[in-house]
């Protein structure tokens, strides 16, 4: 079964600031991964969407890139409402199967 | 626009079971997947299975198989998930999603608000 690591699981950044958080699959993924933000009490929010696609509404400051093992989730310029827990995810449709990073929770520097 | 709505919060005792049902409103139900991750406090996602109404189609990871029981009726748009010989550990919020596009599970855009399943004795 294909793992996801993520990293930093966590890290504090202001305001502006420029964060990029890594998603490392244990074995090459033939696409791109999915890109979730979770704001706490709340449920997971798409953002991302394969290929390195940005859902409807989300801001251009996100972005994904990646391919085969190492993918990234790039935050250009943070904003006060992007502190959250974010979540990689790497998926089959046939049969189905999901899998989850660990998450990486960006706080407030 | 797509909802999906989920039954409320439940408490239940160790070793009983909890059915959690997902019901979806505004657009086609039958021919997305629907997949269900659950939470345990402070912790990760955690995806426990996948059901293709459409198809009658269902998979549960390995870990899950002989716990977890996913079903839908499609002339209801609902779907549910129900989690047997409940321990500790099973206390979680219980999401119900689903997926962006027909026939394809690689993505979920539309969630439901959680449902808190809390084991205690």
């Amino acid at each position: 079964d294909i793992q996801l690591t993520q990293s930093p699981s966590s890290v504090s950044a202001s305001v502006g600031d420029r964060v990029t958080i890594t998603c490392r699959a244990s074995q090459r993924i033939s696409s791109s991964l999915a890109w979730y933000q979770q704001k706490p009490g709340e449920a997971p929010k798409l953002l991302i969407y394969p290929p390195s696609r940005l859902q409807n509404g989300v801001p251009s400051r996100f972005s994904g890139s990646g391919s085969g093992t190492d993918f990234t989730l790039t935050i250009s310029a943070l904003q006060p409402e992007d502190f959250a827990t974010y979540y990689c995810q790497d998926s089959n449709s046939f049969p189905p199967r999901l899998t989850f990073g660990g998450g990486t929770k960006v706080e407030i520097k | 626009q797509v909802q999906l709505v989920q039954s409320g919060a439940e408490v239940r005792k160790p070793g009983s079971s909890v059915k959690v049902s997902c019901k979806s409103s505004g657009g086609t139900f039958s021919s997305h997947f629907i997949t269900w991750v659950r939470q345990a406090p402070g912790q990760g996602l955690e995806w426990m299975g996948t059901i293709i109404p459409v198809f009658g189609t269902v998979k549960v990871p390995p870990r899950f198989q002989d716990k977890v029981t996913i079903s839908a009726d499609t002339s209801t748009s609902t779907a549910y998930i129900e989690v047997t010989r409940l321990g500790s550990e099973d206390t979680a919020v219980y999401y119900c999603a689903r997926a962006a596009t027909e026939y394809s599970g690689s993505d979920f855009d539309y969630w439901g608000q959680g449902t808190l399943i809390t084991v205690s004795s």
